[in-house]
């Protein structure tokens, strides 16, 4: 298995501009986790969804976020429009149950 | 503040000797996972304890769990600088659903 697959792996974008993040889990994992850490708030969890559904979305800062699971094998998350303070690396993570996660490489946003 | 509470933040120890990080949580859980991250990198999943479960190995890892303290403890024994990572831990949360809350990390530098 490839593992998380997540796209792009660095984004640099202008404030105001949209950006759309891309996650494939790995195949048969029912739950799947968007992160974000930076340095200064580490890891938060912004919204998880278990079997395609969003279960928890309490973390989504505002609501200029927001998250799709069309199907079982891909995620987006949306910053429409993006401002300097969403830079961070953005994380997903998925697993079957509540078992251990397994963590994509991140995608490295940059927002001027 | 955060559920899981690393402590020390950072430790820098010589390569061979143990190092130990110690984690505390404030409310009641199904299991506590250790993860690790490599700079740059996402998060590797170490060692997961169940709430009924007192103590767990792993290759040179060793966790513990203590519900009546509301803290766990992981050993890195013989260490290596390939070791060098920050290390999180996580709380499964009692009717949490699947999600995970992660504290704070610890960095852990081992030197040669």
């Amino acid at each position: 298995d490839a593992g998380v697959i997540q796209s792009p792996r660095h984004e640099v974008t202008e404030m105001g501009q949209e950006v759309t993040l891309r996650c494939k889990p790995i195949s048969g994992h029912n739950s799947l986790f968007w992160y974000r850490q930076t340095m200064m708030r580490g890891l938060e969890l912004l919204i998880y969804f278990n079997n395609n559904v969003p279960i928890d979305d309490s973390g989504m800062p505002e609501d200029r976020f927001s998250a799709k699971m069309p199907n079982a094998s891909f995620s987006t998350l949306k910053i429409q429009p993006s401002e300097p303070r969403d830079s961070a690396v953005y994380f997903c993570a998925s697993s079957f149950e509540l078992n251990e996660q397994f963590f994509g490489p991140g995608t490295r946003l940059t927002v001027l | 503040s955060q559920q899981g509470e690393e402590d020390p933040q950072a430790l820098s120890i010589q390569e061979g000797e143990n190092a130990t990080m110690n984690c505390s949580y404030k409310t009641s859980i199904n299991n506590l996972q250790w993860y690790r991250q490599n700079s740059g990198r996402g998060l590797v999943h170490l060692i997961l304890i169940r709430s009924n479960e007192r103590e767990k190995h792993s290759g040179r890892l060793r966790v513990t769990l203590d519900t009546s303290k509301k803290s766990s403890s992981l050993l890195i024994t013989a260490s290596r600088a390939a070791d060098t990572a920050s290390y999180f831990c996580a709380t499964g949360l009692t009717g949490g659903g699947n999600k995970l809350t992660f504290g704070t990390g610890t960095q852990l530098k081992v030197e040669l």
